[in-house]
């Protein structure tokens, strides 16, 4: 079945450190892919998302580009902020299909 | 933020006792979905909704059961909660199902003890 891979936090950087997480997928088809954020105490927040095979998904100076021919979709930041800290989850979804399919979070603190 | 109600947001209960987690939304979108979320499984779908009075079975369905009588209000029900029910809740929804965007709430946090 479809999965999501993150890689294992916690991660802990220093302000305006370059920021990656990993995120690998399998799946049958040709899935959608998300980044959710989820701040303490609050529910989830859509990131960014991608559609399509070189599709790039931005936002808040977050980036993530779906490579179909590494099955990766990688977030990352030029350069964090304390306020960045948070939990962040990929996921997916295949077309047609009715169910998101997350990976297992990753926990990432800036220090200032 | 998307018009989405969970309630109650904090419950402690007692093992075998039924629990009713109710979200309630304001958006008049077709479907709805409860996950739980565990440390180190991210998050697991339990059930969703694409109707009024339709359901399906998500991943990790055993011991719970829903309703959805009206098209804002989604019902998760633990019909004899278990210690390994412990865990948060989030109700989420989406107009087109789930290749477009998905709303969270806020979560409930359920403990049984």
């Amino acid at each position: 079945g479809d999965s999501v891979t993150q890689m294992e936090g916690p991660v802990t950087l220093s302000e305006e450190a370059f920021l990656t997480i990993n995120c690998t997928y399998t799946a049958t088809g040709y899935p959608s892919l998300f980044w959710y954020v989820q701040y303490p105490g609050e529910g989830l927040q859509l990131l960014l998302k991608a559609t399509k095979a070189d599709d790039k998904g931005s936002n808040k100076g977050f980036e993530a580009t779906y490579r179909k021919e590494t099955t990766s979709f990688h977030l990352e930041k030029g350069s964090v902020q304390v306020s960045d800290s948070a939990v962040y989850f990929c996921a997916l979804s295949e077309e047609g299909a009715q169910k998101l399919v997350f990976g297992q979070g990753t926990r990432l603190t800036i220090n200032p | 933020d998307a018009g989405i109600t969970q309630s109650p947001r904090h419950k402690v209960t007692e093992t075998g006792t039924p629990v009713t987690l109710r979200c309630h939304q304001t958006e008049n979108h077709r479907y709805m979905y409860w996950y739980r979320q565990d440390p180190g499984h991210g998050l697991r779908l339990i059930h969703y909704s694409y109707g009024v009075k339709d359901t399906d079975k998500g991943e990790v369905s055993d011991g719970y059961s829903v309703s959805r009588s009206k098209t804002e209000d989604f019902l998760l029900t633990l019909e004899s909660a278990t210690s390994s029910q412990t865990s948060v809740y989030f109700c989420a929804i989406s107009e087109w199902g789930m290749g477009n965007t998905i709303y969270f709430g806020e979560g409930s946090w359920l403990t049984v003890v």
